[in-house]
């Protein structure tokens, strides 16, 4: 019963570099989020997913990318890390459809950029 | 603009009493679903009650429910008989329809801190 798996959990970059972080769902939904959490922040939505091979921005896209080419997966990626983007990253996923769809989030990925 | 809006930081309130966190919202889509989830120390999300906007009545989820007003676009959280496990950050959030995309945005969360 893995529901929304994130990888990795944490790691550390250098400013430029680039990594991708993999969401996974196991539970056949059709929406997938990503997130980003400041300290005593809530959650902003980066990019997010209606079904597979769609994307759309959110509240904060920049510098970050997106692809879902799968649908149990959902990828966010960031082509040149800056500070600015150290911050716990989660990723979310739902039932499409009216009512009681409620998200459910995998563990957080913590990125540090220095 | 901001479209959810949790104006208190932080919260305390005594063991065994009730708390209300509140939570405005602003939408022009009719069809949105309003949620509220708890975030402990430990970091994980854990959804607590759902709203939807053609609900009639309020919902209810144990010792939570949800105060709507939609008239007010108030979306407020009642936690009653609070313990002391239920110290954390809450968060409210709000999923429009087809006329927002269908995306899920949260409020900046308000900390409950509950006394013994």
């Amino acid at each position: 019963n893995a529901g929304v798996t994130q990888t990795p959990k944490f790691r550390v970059l250098k400013t430029g570099q680039s990594m991708t972080l993999l969401c996974a769902q196991d539970m056949n939904h059709e929406y997938m989020y990503w997130y980003r959490q400041d300290p005593g922040m809530g959650l902003r939505l980066i990019h997010y997913s209606v079904g597979e091979g769609t994307t759309a921005k959110g509240e904060v896209p920049d510098g970050y990318n997106v692809s879902r080419l799968k649908k149990q997966n959902f990828l966010l990626g960031l082509e040149s890390a800056a500070p600015s983007q150290t911050s716990v990253y989660f990723c979310a996923s739902s039932y499409e459809g009216e009512g009681d769809t409620e998200a459910f989030f995998g563990q957080g990925t913590r990125l540090t950029v220095v | 603009a901001q479209k959810i809006t949790q104006t208190q930081p932080g919260m305390f309130v005594q063991e065994k009493e009730a708390v209300t966190l509140d939570c405005t919202y602003d939408t022009s889509d009719p069809s949105y679903g309003l949620f509220w989830y708890k975030q402990p120390s430990s970091g994980e999300m854990i959804f607590l009650i759902y709203q939807g906007s053609y609900d009639q009545q309020n919902a209810t989820e144990g010792r939570y429910s949800l105060n709507f007003q939609k008239a007010r676009k108030s979306a407020n959280l009642v936690i009653s008989a609070s313990q002391l496990g239920d110290s954390a950050m809450y968060f409210c959030a709000m999923r429009e329809g087809l006329g927002g995309g269908f995306k899920t945005i949260f409020g900046a969360g308000t900390r409950l801190f509950v006394k013994a």
